[in-house]
């Protein structure tokens, strides 16, 4: 069973930048890993960010952007808003029985 | 405008039974991938289901495999995912996301607001 990891929790200062990073116990991350991003805010629903490694939905705001990065997917925000406190997660396709595996996801802090 | 909407949580005795529904509007839902994820409370997001575009093929992650049956009605725009024998550790917050499926993407989109299931005695 593949298990996807995230770093925990991370802090930024308004206007800052900062990478979350998404790894998979299976070995690097590819593209045939199609990573897709979310951010889900207290007592809200998830809503996506980002999907297949880089790809912005139309309501994604600019400062967002996803890549891979040393074998990991990754998501960067560049000019930190208060706004973008909230949790974090990636979804990695890992093929067969295991179609969808989130990551534990990451606490942003914006302070 | 693209909705989905669900619904059927509830309060169930651990043994119990209970069937979510996720009622899609505004897209053709006949192109979409649908999946069931779940959250329980304070924990992280936890995929639990998907069916395809016809409903004939489906998977399960492991910890619901043989208690959980997914499956749509395309005349009806909706999906369903009725829950057998259910236990403490299923409870949690079930929602429905939609998932267009490509050669090289997989594109997920809009997601329900969810639907509460707390398995309790």
């Amino acid at each position: 069973q593949t298990v996807v990891t995230q770093e925990p929790s991370l802090t930024v200062s308004p206007g800052g930048t900062v990478t979350l990073t998404c790894a998979s116990s299976t070995g690097a991350v590819t593209s045939g890993y199609y990573p897709n991003w979310f951010q889900q805010k207290p007592g809200q629903a998830p809503r996506a960010l980002i999907y297949s490694i880089t790809n912005k939905h139309s309501w994604t705001p600019a400062r967002f952007s996803g890549s891979l990065l040393g074998g990991k997917a990754a998501l960067t925000l560049s000019g930190v808003q208060p706004e973008d406190e909230a949790d974090y997660y990636c979804l990695l396709y890992c093929g067969g029985a295991q179609p969808g595996v989130f990551g534990g996801g990451t606490k942003l802090t914006v302070l | 405008e693209v909705q989905l909407v669900e619904s059927g949580g509830g309060l169930v005795q651990p043994g119990g039974s209970l069937r979510l529904s996720c009622a899609a509007s505004g897209f053709t839902f006949t192109t979409y991938w649908m999946h069931w994820v779940r959250q329980a409370p304070g924990k992280g997001l936890v995929w639990v289901s998907r069916v395809n575009e016809d409903g004939s093929i489906t998977n399960y992650a492991d910890s619901v495999k043989g208690r959980f049956t997914i499956s749509r009605d395309n005349a009806k725009n909706t999906l369903y995912l009725q829950m057998n024998s259910l236990r403490v550790e299923d409870t949690a917050v079930y929602y429905c996301a939609r998932v267009r499926v490509g050669g090289d993407y997989s594109l997920w989109d809009y997601w329900g607001q969810g639907t509460l299931v707390t398995v309790s005695s």
